[in-house]
C-alpha cells in the first residue's frame, strides 16, 4: 500500500529565505508524486508532479522538488520565500492501479514573516 | 472554461436534515471524486467515479451517497446529516493522474 508522511505540520520562514517542506513516501511500486497548494479558503492547486521522468521537477511559482528513491523522499523547495507563498501544502502519492485515486499527506502549513 | 464548480459554497444544516452537494466539470474528464477535509487530516476520499455510470467507495463513505448523473456532473448526498459531517467538501476531476479541484463547500451541521 502507498502512503505519504509530511514531516512538519508547520514551517515558518522569513521573506527572502529558502523554503524546505519535507515529504517521505512509501510505495511498493514506482510512484507518481505530487505537491498541491491550498491558499486560505480556496481549493487545491497543482504545484508540480513527478511521473518517473527527470528526478528534479520544476513547478509553478519557483517551486521544485527532487525525487530520491534511495531516501524515499520528495521534498519541496524554493530558493526565496514570498509573502504570497503562505498557504498549506500537501504531498500526494497516486494509488497504484486504483483508477487515479490519490493519497494525501496531512499537510504542512507554511507561514512567511515579513 | 470554468474547470470544476461546486454549489453551494456554504451551508448550515440541522442534525437529521438532508442535502445534496453539486459538482460539475467542463474538462471532459472521465473520473470524478468527492473528498472531505478536516483539520490535521489532509483530504480523505469519500466516493469516486472512474467513468460515467460507475461509482465506488473511498476511505470514508459511511453516511454519504453519490450519483454520477452524466459525464459532467457528480453529486454527493447526505441523507441524514450528523455533526461529524461538519467539514469542507471538495470535488475533483481527472483525465489521467492529475486531479483538478473545485473551490469547496463548507458544511456546518448543528
Amino acid at each position: 500500500a502507498q502512503s505519504v508522511t509530511q514531516l512538519d505540520s508547520h514551517v515558518s520562514v522569513s521573506e527572502g529565505t529558502p523554503v524546505l517542506l519535507r515529504c517521505n513516501y512509501s510505495s511498493s511500486y514506482s510512484p507518481s508524486l505530487f505537491w498541491y497548494v491550498q491558499h486560505p479558503n480556496k481549493g487545491l492547486q497543482l504545484l508540480l508532479k513527478y511521473t518517473s521522468a527527470a528526478t528534479l521537477v520544476k513547478g509553478i511559482n519557483g517551486f521544485e522538488a527532487e525525487f530520491k528513491k534511495s531516501e524515499t523522499s520528495f521534498h519541496l523547495t524554493k530558493p526565496s520565500a514570498h509573502m504570497s507563498d503562505a498557504a498549506e501544502y500537501f504531498c500526494v502519492v497516486s494509488a497504484y492501479n486504483q483508477g487515479g485515486k490519490l493519497i494525501f499527506g496531512q499537510g504542512t502549513e507554511l507561514s512567511v514573516k515579513p | 472554461n470554468a474547470g470544476v464548480t461546486q454549489t453551494p459554497k456554504f451551508q448550515v444544516l440541522k442534525t437529521g436534515q438532508s442535502m445534496t452537494l453539486q459538482c460539475a466539470q467542463d474538462m471532459n474528464h472521465n473520473s470524478m471524486y468527492w473528498y472531505r477535509q478536516d483539520p490535521g487530516m489532509g483530504l480523505r476520499l469519500i466516493y469516486y467515479s472512474a467513468s460515467e455510470g460507475t461509482t465506488d467507495k473511498g476511505e470514508v463513505p459511511n453516511g454519504y451517497n453519490v450519483s454520477r448523473l452524466n459525464k459532467r456532473e457528480f453529486s454527493l448526498r447526505l441523507e441524514s446529516a450528523a455533526p461529524s459531517q461538519t467539514s469542507v467538501y471538495f470535488c475533483a476531476s481527472s483525465a489521467v493522474e492529475t486531479q483538478y479541484f473545485g473551490p469547496g463547500t463548507r458544511l456546518l451541521v448543528l
